[in-house]
């Protein structure tokens, strides 16, 4: 089973709707991410957790919520859909007391915004 | 603010030869980490390697190292005896280590290297 699973893998949606990116991992770290992949920029953070009780918010959380539920689970919201947030989003985590805080990626979700 | 840059948005390689990855990166920040990944089609982000900024010697991994000059502030990926597999996009990475400031503990991601290896 993979470390870092995210779910959905593919979705597409409309403009206006709310939608949930759910990722989760069970690589027992602490920290988790979320960053989204658009074609020439490279991927861009939008949030961070360092604990449960911690969030964070990266370059470009505009449009974005998330929710640290537990540990093992970071969900990123998008409140009301529009089409720029066509991407593709990556779910991350990494693990404070490794010596290099390596970050390990989800396999990504795509999400079309109608 | 922290910066990446990758000049070579696309390069072709032929099998078994080397190939070198350009990145280089702007901070002023004295501790840093530098990270290589690979994106091959299917999309998924495989960490390769890792450099800190303190770190004596050049990161080894198999068949990829990377090539650190501090004072030229580069960190070039070399890919020795290059394989059909390698066939992807690479992203270097930097992360800010020292605590003191907001881009602490966030990587930055460069735009990324398309790599075509041919037979």
């Amino acid at each position: 089973d993979a470390d870092v699973t995210q779910t959905p893998r593919n979705r597409i949606t409309k403009t206006g709707k709310r939608i949930m990116l759910e990722c989760s991992q069970t690589k027992g770290h602490d920290r988790m991410y979320w960053y989204r992949q658009d074609p020439g920029l490279g991927l861009r953070l939008i949030y961070y957790s360092f604990d449960v009780k911690d969030i964070n918010k990266g370059e470009i959380s505009d449009g974005y919520s998330v929710s640290r539920q537990a540990q093992a689970k970071f969900s990123l919201s998008l409140e009301s859909a529009i089409p720029n947030q066509t991407a593709l989003y990556f779910c991350a985590t990494s693990d404070f007391s490794d010596s290099v805080d390596t970050q390990y990626f989800g396999p990504g979700t795509r999400l079309t915004v109608l | 603010a922290q910066k990446i840059t990758q000049t070579q948005p696309g390069m072709f390689v032929q099998e078994k030869e080397a190939v070198t990855l350009d990145c280089t990166y702007d901070t002023s920040d004295p501790s840093y980490g530098l990270f290589w990944y690979k994106q091959p089609s299917s999309g998924e982000m495989i960490f390769l390697i890792y450099q800190g900024s303190y770190d004596q010697q050049n990161a080894t991994e198999g068949r990829y190292s990377l090539n650190f000059q501090k004072a030229r502030k580069s960190a070039n990926l070399v890919i020795s005896a290059s394989q059909l597999g390698d066939s992807a996009m690479y992203f270097c990475a930097m992360r800010d280590d020292l605590m003191t400031t907001d881009s602490w503990g966030k990587l930055q991601f460069g735009a990324g290297t398309q790599v075509v290896v041919t037979p």
